[in-house]
């Protein structure tokens, strides 16, 4: 049964600090990996989507990698934004169509 | 392009009663799901459906049902709803990939919050 953790839970930083959101999953038998931004009461925007044959994708300030091997992914946003503050949701797309969440990681970024 | 739509955006209902959601996915794409987030958890996934057809369920009672239009526009129907119910329900659209398996970005509406009293 696939399981998806991110860690940390929360975290709090200095706006303009450089910072990095892990999301780890138990089968590596998955066809894509899709980071996304919450605000609260929201949907989701999708941020990056990486498939399963990528090591990682970018965007702007932000870059995520995949490492298939080791059931685990990673968000790293540069330079920090007080509008960066939201929650950031892994989410893993597993054969039989069923697409497997993380409880997320809130961040907060102090101005 | 108007992107993933969901109506209502807000509900309030009680326990016994049945309610009914909708969404209507991003131009050009063919496949729905629908996922409940409750508060302060990351959403779970309810179903999918494409080409009108259920094709794979998660962990939920068959209180919830729903069905894809020939528009590829969706619903979903809980029944008897219970206090646990009360949750953000999110619809995401998709495009079907080559051989029958999604390799494709989904696309979130602003979803439904649902209250059940």
């Amino acid at each position: 049964k696939q399981e998806v953790t991110q860690i940390p839970a929360a975290l709090s930083v200095p706006e303009g600090e450089n910072l990095v959101l892990n999301c780890s999953f138990t089968d590596s038998a998955i066809y894509n990996l899709q980071w996304f931004r919450q605000d609260p009461g929201k949907g989701l925007t999708s941020l990056l989507l990486i498939q399963s044959s990528q090591r990682e994708q970018t965007s702007g300030r932000l870059n995520a990698s995949l490492d298939k091997s080791s059931g685990r992914s990673t968000l790293y946003i540069a330079a920090s934004q007080p509008g960066d503050s939201a929650t950031y949701l892994c989410a893993v797309y597993t054969g039989g169509f069923k697409t497997i969440f993380g409880a997320g990681t809130r961040l907060f970024v102090k101005a | 392009d108007a992107g993933v739509t969901q109506s209502p955006t807000h509900l309030i209902k009680t326990r016994g009663q049945q309610v009914t959601l909708r969404c209507s996915p991003k131009s050009g794409h063919d496949t729905v799901s629908w996922y409940q987030q409750a508060l302060g958890q990351g959403p779970q996934f309810i179903f999918q459906y494409y080409e009108e057809e259920e094709r794979q369920r998660g962990n939920f009672p068959d209180r919830f049902s729903g069905h894809q239009f020939p528009n590829y526009s969706s619903e979903l129907n809980v029944n008897a709803l219970l206090l646990g119910d009360s949750a953000l329900y999110l619809c995401a659209s998709s495009l079907e990939g080559p051989a029958g398996v999604s390799y494709n970005e989904q696309f979130f509406g602003p979803g439904t919050r649902l209250t059940v009293l």
